[in-house]
C-alpha cells in the first residue's frame, strides 16, 4: 500500500478554512485517497474519499492534484468541534485495507 | 441509521485473564473489521470478515486472539490469556462490502486495560 505523509500538527482559527495537506507520491492508479478523523475517545469518523476528481460533501472538500501525488482536505468553516486527529489513507492493495498512520492533530482555536 | 455498536465501553482485567468484546455492525453491512489501537498510534487491522467468512487475519495474534462472526451479523473478539501489551482500544468497523468505494464506519471501541 502507498504510504502517506502528513504534518504532525496544525492550528486553525475558528470560522476560518482548515486546509490539511497529504503527500502520497507512490499512489497507484487504482488506489483511492480516504480521509478519516478521530475525536478524543471516539472511533474514527469517515469524512470523504476520491480517486482522481475533486470531491465535496456536507463535511468537507477533497482536492487531488492532477498527478495524484498529493491531496488537500478542506474544512470550509472550522469549528471547535473539528479539533481532532485527521488521517489521510491510501486505500488499495490486497483486500483494500485501511492502513492508518499517525495523522495530523488539528487544533481549532477560538 | 444506527451506527456500529460495541460493548463493553471499558474493561479492566488482570494479565492472564480472558476477555471478550462484542460488536453489532450497521444493518445490512456484509463486511466487518476488528482493529487494535494502541495509545498514540493509528488503528491496526486485526481481522476482516465477509459475511461469516474470514477474509484476512494475517495480523491477528492467533495464539491468544480469536474472533467469530456467527450468522454473518454480530461478532465477538476474544483474548485468552491477556498480556500487558494488549492494553489498547479495540475498534469494530463495518461496510456494505469490501470494495474500495465503500467506506468503513467505526464504533467507539472498547478500552481495555490490563493490570
Amino acid at each position: 500500500d502507498a504510504k502517506t505523509t502528513q504534518p504532525p500538527s496544525m492550528d486553525c482559527a475558528e470560522g476560518r478554512a482548515a486546509n490539511l495537506p497529504c503527500n502520497h507520491s507512490t499512489i497507484s492508479g487504482n488506489e483511492y485517497v480516504y480521509w478519516y478523523r478521530q475525536i478524543h475517545s471516539q472511533g474514527p469518523q469517515y469524512i470523504i474519499h476520491g480517486l482522481k476528481n475533486n470531491e465535496t460533501n456536507e463535511m468537507a472538500s477533497l482536492i487531488i492534484t492532477e498527478d495524484r501525488k498529493s491531496s488537500t482536505l478542506i474544512l470550509p468553516h472550522a469549528t471547535l468541534r473539528d479539533t481532532a486527529v485527521y488521517y489521510c489513507i491510501v486505500r488499495g492493495g490486497s483486500n483494500y485495507k485501511l492502513t492508518f498512520g499517525k495523522g495530523t492533530l488539528l487544533t481549532v482555536n477560538p | 441509521e444506527a451506527g456500529v455498536a460495541q460493548s463493553p465501553r471499558y474493561k479492566i482485567i488482570e494479565k492472564r485473564q480472558s476477555v471478550a468484546f462484542w460488536c453489532n455492525p450497521i444493518s445490512g453491512h456484509a463486511t466487518l473489521y476488528w482493529y487494535q489501537q494502541i495509545l498514540g498510534q493509528g488503528p491496526k487491522l486485526l481481522i476482516q470478515f465477509q459475511n461469516n467468512g474470514v477474509v484476512d487475519d494475517s495480523q491477528l495474534p492467533k495464539d491468544r486472539f480469536s474472533a467469530e462472526r456467527l450468522k454473518g451479523v454480530d461478532s465477538t473478539l476474544k483474548i485468552q490469556p491477556a498480556k500487558l501489551e494488549d492494553s489498547a482500544v479495540y475498534l469494530c468497523a463495518s461496510s456494505l462490502g469490501g470494495q474500495p468505494t465503500q467506506p468503513q464506519h467505526f464504533g467507539d471501541g472498547t478500552r481495555l486495560s490490563i493490570l
